[in-house]
């Protein structure tokens, strides 16, 4: 039991560029999100999906695309990055039928945008 | 708007001392409230939540605190450990949904 994947743990990336992260989890839950975390400012809601197929826009949604095709995935597209995407990125997963207030987070991916 | 905040940016305890970490909160309408706790370099990891009927709750060293009328949230860690170091967050959950709000964050230094 892994619980959430994120990959990679590093990138730096030039401006304009597009890339994927990635986020899995094997704990069958439904809820899974993205957030962002820069200094001083906590963390903060990208986007969040509530099951295969439905995806939201959460606090701060520009610049990002998500998708969900299977309950596991939950990957996070940057089209055109841009220098104030650079911050480190959280996906977490949490269950509806357990504890809503427990999320369990990956390790985070910590992105550069030059 | 509405959001989760904490009082100070920084604590400095004596390792075996008793930590308390406060939070106001602004959304009356929150069904729980949570405590997470972040080690360098690792995501967030829960540490304790309390529903927003509950004005107390224990769990292993941690007890969080709930005042609905002045809406501040507070944890306290009993008898501070070098591993207690890390960043805390406050964050809540409106009613009926899933998605956590984050406060800013308070960073716990613990001295020997």
């Amino acid at each position: 039991n892994a619980g959430v994947t994120q990959t990679p743990k590093f990138q730096v990336l030039k401006t304009g560029q597009s890339m994927t992260l990635q986020c899995a989890q094997d704990m069958n839950h439904e809820y899974m999100s993205w957030y962002r975390q820069d200094p001083g400012m906590g963390l903060r809601l990208i986007h969040y999906s509530v099951g295969a197929g439905i995806t939201d826009q959460g606090e701060v949604p520009n610049g990002y695309n998500v998708s969900r095709s299977t309950t596991e995935d939950f990957p996070l597209r940057l089209l055109s990055a841009a220098p104030s995407q650079t911050s480190v990125y959280f996906c977490a997963s949490s269950s509806f039928g357990g504890k809503r207030t427990e999320a369990f987070f990956g390790q985070g991916t910590r992105l550069t945008v030059v | 708007g509405e959001s989760v905040g904490l009082h100070l940016p920084t604590l400095s305890v004596q390792e075996g001392d008793n930590s308390i970490i406060n939070c106001a909160y602004s959304n009356s309408a929150s069904d729980y409230f949570i405590w997470y706790k972040q080690e360098s370099g690792k995501g967030p990891q829960f540490i304790i939540d309390i529903r927003s009927n509950m004005d107390k709750r224990q769990g292993q060293r941690v007890t969080v605190l709930l005042n609905k009328t002045v809406k501040h949230l507070s944890l306290q860690i009993a008898a501070t450990q070098p591993g207690d170091s890390a960043v805390y967050f406050c964050a809540e959950i409106p009613g009926g949904v899933y998605k956590l709000s984050f406060g800013a964050g308070t960073t716990v230094t613990v001295r020997a």
